[in-house]
């Protein structure tokens, strides 16, 4: 079974439009953590916002927030105010097995992101 | 500025050779990863190291290899046992507990194609 589900292959959002990415994931663990990656063209992984099993709240960080739904095991990316910039591929990643030591990530197959003028 | 340094930024391997990928890193950071990225697709765990002179398999290993003799640095060989290399490979690092929150800070990558 798949650890990460993005369904989205590929969304496209008018600039200044909000826009949701949907990330769906699969643990048995009680503590783990879940992050968003941007991937522009060029390659380079860029971390963008996180959110704890056990947070109450869900992260916010500046024109990115995390709609975290820990029943539904969802924590689909919102981007407020689409930026031509925001154009690239979106990866949701999860870190589980606390205490194994094991400290890598499992990786979605990503959302391609086109943002409209 | 602190950051994950990986070189060469395009490589290109012959049938039958092995060919190693740098990845250097000044972050004083503990643990050290290899994903490999196709056309398309996620990231896939190669091998991780959690601190110097240990390293274990990740998800796709066969036809790898790596060592991490001092903590800067975590090299990553593709062996001529690896039959599809064609890849993107992005390393990384993090620092912080086991139970850290603390995000993965990647390399720009190297991508490995066949000759």
């Amino acid at each position: 079974a798949q650890k990460i589900t993005q369904t989205q292959p590929g969304m496209f959002v008018q600039e200044k439009e909000a826009v949701t990415l949907d990330c769906t994931y699969d643990t048995s663990d009680q503590s783990y953590g879940l992050f968003w990656y941007k991937q522009p063209s060029s390659g380079e992984m860029i971390f963008l916002i996180y959110q704890g099993s056990y947070d109450e709240q869900n992260a916010t960080e500046g024109r990115y927030s995390l709609n975290f739904q820990k029943a539904r095991k969802s924590a689909n990316l919102v981007i407020s105010a689409s930026q031509l910039g925001d154009s690239a591929m979106y990866f949701c990643a999860m870190r589980e097995g606390w205490g194994t030591g094991r400290r890598a990530l499992t990786f979605g197959s990503g959302t391609r992101l086109q943002v409209q003028p | 500025d602190g950051g994950i340094t990986q070189s060469p930024k395009y490589l290109f391997r012959k049938e039958g050779q092995n060919v190693t990928l740098s990845c250097e890193q000044n972050l004083n950071h503990d643990a050290m990863y290899w994903y490999r990225q196709d056309p398309g697709q996620g990231l896939r765990l190669i091998y991780y190291s959690q601190i110097v002179n240990d390293f274990q398999k990740g998800d796709i290993a066969e036809g790898y290899s790596v060592s991490r003799e001092k903590k800067e640095s975590f090299p990553l060989t593709v062996t001529s046992a690896q039959k599809n290399p064609t890849a993107f490979y992005l390393c990384a690092s993090s620092s912080g507990t086991e139970n850290s929150n603390q995000p993965q800070h990647f390399g720009d990558g190297t991508r490995l194609s066949i000759l």
